[in-house]
């Protein structure tokens, strides 16, 4: 059974740093894509990042609105997926899921996520 | 970057109703597109990918079609439990992007 389970939410002021972690089991951490997506409060969807997997060097991407202040990473000895977070805004204010990538056709879509992690960023 | 423009937001439906939600994409994404449903206080759940094929587990009465820019999500017989929110997510190419989603609602 495929698991995800993120970690590390908490309230830090604007400026503050923040990371949160998430662990995965029933599958082969290192074959798969992993994402980060948010959604703030009573609003939609947002891709926030991802990760590729070890045959792609575990390169990543990342949406605009955090390029330079959130960084993925992740360790395949503990199936942990990480995301760092600086320099953090009232906007990032939001509950962080984390979320498997499967690839088909030379592209990977979401399948599975967890039940996310809230970050509330305010003075 | 590619917008997805989900129509409509909000939707009124009756339990045995057939409900179609659109998603329409600024720029063609071929049939790299994935739907979602998501329940108050829970995680969002993969329905479709490739624009039609039905993920694992997930009732016969979903059903998605399109490629290129329009795209369509259908319920072919609203059941109770199906009353929640969908998006669509693109994921051709780098930023992956979501609808802005469309909340099922009891009539």
């Amino acid at each position: 059974e495929v698991q995800l389970e993120e970690s590390g939410g908490g309230l830090v002021p604007p400026g503050g740093s923040l990371r949160l972690s998430c662990v995965v089991s029933g599958f082969t951490f290192s074959d798969q894509y992993m994402d980060w997506v948010r959604q703030a409060p009573g609003k939609g969807l947002e891709w926030v990042g991802r990760s590729r997997n070890k045959a792609n060097s575990y390169t990543t991407e990342y949406a605009a609105s955090v390029k330079g202040r959130f960084t993925i990473s992740r360790d395949d000895s503990t199936n942990s997926l990480y995301l760092q977070m600086n320099s953090l805004k009232t906007e990032d204010t939001a509950l962080y899921y984390c979320a498997r990538g499967t690839m088909l056709s030379g592209v990977s879509y979401t399948d599975y996520w967890g039940q996310g992690t809230l970050v509330t960023v305010s003075s | 970057d590619i917008q997805l423009t989900q129509s409509p937001s909000f939707l009124s439906a009756s339990v045995r109703d057939r409900v179609t939600i659109t998603c329409r994409a600024s720029q063609g994404i071929r049939s790299f597109l994935a739907w979602y449903q998501q329940k108050p206080g829970k995680a969002p759940k993969l329905l479709i990918y490739a624009a039609s094929t039905l993920q694992s587990g997930v009732p016969s009465r979903f059903s998605g079609s399109g490629s290129g820019t329009e795209f369509t999500l259908t319920i072919s017989s609203l059941q109770p439990e199906d009353f929640a929110t969908y998006y669509c997510q693109k994921y051709d190419n780098y930023p992956l992007t979501f609808g802005g989603g469309t909340k099922v609602e009891i009539k």
